[in-house]
């Protein structure tokens, strides 16, 4: 089973409209990452969440992280061609290592 | 920034063949992980390595080991390749304030 759930799986969003990702754990994150991906390219970081209830925003792409630190969301207001991609969440443990979501295909329709 | 730099976006070899994917990283970073990410899966943690000479398996080893001589230098070995280790390979480095990772390795075994 998948220690992280994202959601949906793909979403085809028209430009200019607003979005929302969601990433569950069933365990409690030390921290949440966000990435982007493009096809067949390398993971670019978006944001890193790790305090309950924080809430990050740069652009027009806010995260949040819940208060029992569970559940993230992202959230992509006006939507842009530009924000096409893969977007993925990481979380941590309390160990070093990352563990992914399956992640979300955002798809930009004019 | 910090820079993880793959030798390799692209490779083809065949099966049975021993082959060596490289990570480099520039920082210094004594964590360092290697990835592989398949449609529907997501990214999957293949091995890490948190100081030189020291290593430790991730979720999926079977078929892969690693080499870390030194502590910028971080490389996957398949020492006999199959198709279903077709994918894309991803290595990443792990600091204070996130991770970081390279533009990936799409090996194709035919």
């Amino acid at each position: 089973s998948q220690e992280l759930e994202q959601s949906p799986q793909s979403l085809i969003v028209q430009e200019g409209k607003n979005l929302t990702i969601n990433c569950t754990s069933s365990k409690t994150l030390y921290g949440l990452y966000w990435y982007k991906q493009k096809y067949g390219e390398g993971l670019i970081f978006l944001m890193m969440l790790q305090k309950g209830g924080e809430e990050k925003s740069h652009e027009k792409i806010t995260a949040k992280l819940d208060e029992k630190k569970q559940q993230s969301s992202l959230h992509i207001t006006a939507s842009q061609p530009s924000h096409a991609g893969i977007y993925l969440c990481g979380a941590n443990f309390g160990n070093e290592k990352l563990t992914f979501g399956t992640g979300t295909r955002l798809t930009i329709i004019p | 920034d910090v820079k993880v730099t793959q030798s390799s976006r692209y490779l083809v070899k065949r099966t049975g063949e021993k082959v060596f994917l490289e990570c480099v990283q520039d920082m210094d970073h004594e964590n360092m992980f290697w990835y592989r990410q398949d449609p529907g899966l997501g990214l999957r943690l293949i091995y890490f390595s948190y100081d030189v000479k020291m290593k430790e398996k991730g979720d999926i080893p079977e078929g892969y080991s690693v080499s870390r001589e030194k502590k910028e230098r971080f490389s996957l070995i398949l020492e006999s390749a199959s198709t279903n280790q077709t994918s894309m390979y991803l290595c990443a480095t792990s600091h204070n304030y996130g991770y970081t990772f390279g533009s990936g390795t799409r090996l194709t075994v035919v």
